[in-house]
């Protein structure tokens, strides 16, 4: 089915282990973002990226490291997880021909213990 | 810098009845759009409603709608009818530009039968 996946939606790992989630669409929008939800609060922007191979940080960067060598794959890497980065994770992709509306991953629920 | 704010937490509503909820914003852009989206305990955000900066005239999506008042920077999101089914978080967001999409804090709202 065509749409926006992500994997794994469910990972328990530990502290100072590197973990990667992975984010792949199927409508060749430009736009690609991750995003993380805190228990009982909004989303708050990690990276985006308007096109392959241009990345940028958003509001919460710090320990996340990302990659877009092809326009499908958006890859969010925590290179040594801590226990604060506990969340879901979502991603979700856009373009300007969809009006700018962004649409969403089913999430991915990572604890790091 | 762009800012969203909803300042209700929490709101109920009962089954039928009509409820608002707020939504505040503050963006230096020209050209921006704002969004609805609601997510269910199932943590999938799915879009309610979109509306161009550029266009007067409110949005309507069946029983959703919304007042925006670009001088005031506000954008009210109404609910008609009050299903049980709307049950769920809802998040005020904006993009620009960019592509980049700001979220509120969310507005938990509950439906009673």
């Amino acid at each position: 089915d065509a749409g926006i996946t992500q994997s794994p939606r469910y990972k328990i790992t530990e502290t100072g282990r590197q973990v990667t989630l992975m984010c792949h669409q199927t409508w060749s929008h430009s736009y690609m973002f991750w995003y993380r939800q805190d228990l009982g609060h909004g989303l708050r922007l990690i990276y985006y990226s308007a096109a392959a191979d241009i990345t940028d940080k958003g509001e919460v960067p710090d320990g996340y490291v990302v990659s877009r060598s092809k326009t499908e794959n958006f890859p969010l890497t925590l290179e040594s997880a801590t226990r604060s980065q506990t969340s879901v994770y979502f991603c979700a992709s856009s373009d300007t021909l969809s009006g700018n509306t962004i649409y969403f991953g089913e999430g991915s629920w990572l604890t790091v213990v | 810098a762009q800012t969203v704010t909803q300042s209700q937490p929490e709101m109920s509503v009962q089954e039928a009845e009509t409820v608002t909820l707020s939504c505040t914003y503050d963006t230096s852009e020209n050209n921006y759009y704002l969004f609805w989206y609601k997510q269910p305990p199932s943590r999938q955000m799915i879009l309610v409603i979109r509306q161009e900066a550029y266009k007067q005239q409110n949005a309507t999506e069946n029983r959703f709608s919304v007042n925006f008042q670009k001088a005031a920077k506000s954008f009210s999101l109404k609910i008609s009818d009050s299903q049980l089914g709307d049950t769920a978080m809802y998040f005020c967001a904006s993009s620009s530009n960019t592509g980049k999409l700001i979220f509120g804090q969310g507005t938990t709202l509950q439906v009673k039968p």
